[in-house]
């Protein structure tokens, strides 16, 4: 069964618009923890954001924001006001087993962003 | 934040020769770090997990006589492709883990290798 759904292949958004990318994720574990990277066309993976299980509050890093919704099994990365370099593929991912480092990587969305 | 570089960037080889692969965390210790594959347009495969002072922990279906892996010092993990064929041109990246803690994982830039 796929640990990690993102259904999404491709999306385009308009410069300074706020666009949300799709993450679905399936564990039996009550402590597990949620990751976004980017990977811009250079290859290197780029650490966004991260969310534990038992976190209250959804995880922001400046522009990113997670919204985290527990009891849907969902982990959407929200970006505020896209920029053109934030055009890259996004990779969601989830460590089950909090004391495991092992990561589990969905498909990926490809974000175009256009002036 | 935390470095990680990888060596080399690029290599191209030959059917059947063997090509090594090094991950280096620059700035910190790493007691665990990660190898993983990723095909054009993919998704990053778990490969192995590579242990300082251990042997390495294989994902299932990845050949371990075939994706050596070497973990001699807590900054310094490599892959070693042996007896390479064409099927295994692929991007591989490598990751690590702070030793004294922490949840992220920090990736090298990744190596593209080519099998001619």
């Amino acid at each position: 069964a796929q640990k990690i759904t993102q259904t999404q292949p491709g999306m385009f958004v308009q410069e300074k618009e706020a666009v949300t990318l799709d993450c679905t994720y399936d564990t039996s574990d009550q402590s597990y923890g949620l990751f976004w990277y980017k990977q811009p066309s250079s290859g290197e993976m780029i650490f966004l954001i991260y969310q534990g299980s038992y976190d209250e509050q959804n995880a922001t890093e400046g522009r990113y924001s997670l919204n985290f919704q527990k009891a849907r099994k969902s982990a959407n990365l929200v970006i505020s006001a896209s920029q053109l370099g934030d055009s890259a593929m996004y990779f969601c991912a989830m460590r089950e087993h909090y004391n495991t480092d092992k990561l589990i990587f969905g498909t990926g969305t490809r974000l175009q962003v256009f002036p | 934040g935390a470095v990680v570089s990888q060596h080399p960037s690029w290599v191209i080889c030959k059917s059947g020769t063997s090509v090594k692969i090094e991950c280096r965390s620059l700035d910190f210790q790493a007691t665990t770090m990660f190898w993983y594959r990723q095909f054009p347009k993919q998704s990053l495969m778990l490969m192995a997990t590579s242990n300082e002072g251990s042997k390495a922990t294989y994902e299932q279906g990845v050949e371990k006589d075939k994706f050596l892996i070497n973990h001699a010092s807590l900054t310094l993990s490599t892959l070693t492709v042996t007896s390479a064929h064409p099927e295994d041109s692929s991007f591989y990246i490598c990751s690590a883990r702070v030793t004294s803690g922490g949840y992220e994982q920090y990736f090298g830039p990744g190596t593209r290798l080519t099998v001619t």
